[in-house]
């Protein structure tokens, strides 16, 4: 049984647009939620990471939303590019045991 | 510095034959991890190290072997293939005591059993 439950499946948004990534865990000692990207053939690469006691974090396009008491994360994805196109993985850890989402495949239309 | 790499990239193994898939960082990464992706189902965590000589059991450990007698290597045994253990697997490394920091992986192993 997955610990940490991602949606959607997958996702289309057109060049500009925003891509919006959902996932919710209930384990709360859980300690870190980072946000991998992967293009396929190669392996995950780290996007963007957040700490529970902390409610936003933005790295250039890239936006983590965190609510706690939810037990809920997202990612968003502005000004989507088509370089974009990738599968994203939100992830949670305790004692640097990371557990996946199932994944979320984004295709940006040019 | 290579990061992590893994061989081999793509292997077909017959139901019970045996076989080691290999992994070294060269970034002296003391917390080392095998993970496995299966579609629908994200990677799922085998086996992992926190240094030299310490190993422990993931979430499906089963079927799967470790050992770690160096810090820059860390090989997966598979003791009997099973065609449940056609995945992707993938290597991963990070620093252990720095808990912002990213895990780095590997390309990883393309593994089929018939």
């Amino acid at each position: 049984q997955q610990q940490v439950k991602q949606s959607p499946q997958s996702l289309i948004v057109q060049k500009g647009g925003i891509s919006i990534i959902n996932c919710a865990y209930e384990n709360t000692a859980f300690d870190y939620f980072p946000w991998y990207q992967q293009f396929p053939g190669k392996g995950p690469a780290l996007l963007i990471a957040i700490r529970p006691d902390v409610s936003e974090k933005k790295e250039g396009r890239f936006t983590i939303s965190f609510n706690k008491s939810a037990k809920q994360f997202s990612l968003h994805i502005m000004d989507s590019q088509p370089g974009d196109s990738a599968t994203y993985f939100c992830a949670a850890s305790i004692d640097y045991k990371l557990s996946f989402g199932a994944g979320t495949t984004v295709t940006v239309r040019a | 510095n290579a990061g992590v790499t893994q061989t081999p990239k793509f292997q077909v193994l017959k139901t019970g034959q045996s076989m080691t898939l290999q992994c070294a960082q060269d970034m002296n990464h003391e917390y080392m991890s095998w993970y496995r992706q299966d579609p629908g189902m994200g990677l799922r965590l085998i086996h992992y190290s926190v240094g030299a000589g310490i190993t422990d059991q993931g979430e499906v450990p089963n079927g799967y072997n470790v050992s770690r007698s160096t810090t820059e290597d860390f090989p997966l045994r598979l003791l009997s293939a099973a065609p449940s253990q056609t995945s992707v697997y993938f290597c991963a490394s990070r620093i252990y005591r720095d808990r912002m920091d990213g895990y780095t992986f590997g390309s990883g192993t393309r593994l089929t059993v018939v």
